[in-house]
């Protein structure tokens, strides 16, 4: 059981907007910047989102992120069939003082 | 090219021990903070290790404390897992990953390929 909480599986058309949550406590998300990461089986994951809402370089503007409390989300705008993979959220854990990440959610793309 | 590429993967029994490196390439490692992060089998992310840059400040998973170290050296721009009293639950692919901001853990932007560990009998 993660720490971290995000649902199992996700799913949009293409063109459409989905929302991945991803619920925390005050010691991880309450406390720390939240990362969101891109996994597409087989390969090596991938950074999407840090400090909550930056992208790194290269990463398109169709993903996004926020945070509010201890909750984040991550939204994907525009949703193409690459997009169809893997998303995990991850924040440091003062309790553990660790990094700590969520259980991974499956984005379908229909 | 920014490069991470780990080795040291291998099949070994329960009990045994293990030591990888991650050689990294094209940035300035002293610079940054490292972690190793593993995957089970079928499973999600989850986050081994972590050092500081300068190799002084380290943290571990709970899941991994006392039988795992992690260990850097900047001058040949490596970092380790010396990997001890191994379980068959620490089988996964083990991915060295770097830090996207210099001193600090804000997010992990450059990953390896990843080094298959197997711990069975």
């Amino acid at each position: 059981q993660s720490v971290l909480t995000q649902p199992p599986s996700a799913s949009g058309s293409p063109g459409q907007r989905v929302s991945i949550s991803c619920s925390g406590g005050s010691s991880n998300i309450g406390s720390h910047t939240v990362n969101w990461y891109q996994q597409v089986p087989g390969t090596a994951p991938k950074l999407l989102i840090y400090r909550n809402n930056q992208r790194p370089s290269g990463v398109p503007d169709r993903f996004s992120g926020s945070k509010s409390g201890t909750s984040a989300s991550l939204a994907i705008s525009g949703l193409q069939s690459e997009d169809e993979a893997y998303y995990y959220c991850a924040a440091w854990d003062d309790s553990l003082t660790g990094r700590v990440f969520g259980g991974g959610t499956k984005l379908t793309v229909l | 090219e920014v490069q991470l590429v780990e080795s040291g993967g291998d099949l070994v029994q329960p009990g045994g021990s293990l030591k990888l490196s991650c050689a990294a390439s094209g940035f300035t490692f002293s610079t940054y903070a490292m972690s190793w992060v593993r995957q089970a089998p079928g499973k999600g992310l989850e986050w081994v290790t972590g050092l500081g840059n300068l190799g002084v400040n380290t943290y571990y998973a709970d899941s991994v404390r006392g039988r795992f170290t992690i260990s850097r050296d900047n001058s040949k721009n490596t970092l380790y897992l010396q990997m001890n009293s191994l379980r068959v639950e620490d089988t996964a692919v083990y991915y060295c990953a770097k830090e996207i901001v210099p001193g600090a853990l804000n997010g992990m932007d450059v990953w390896g390929q990843g080094t298959t560990v197997t711990v069975s009998s």
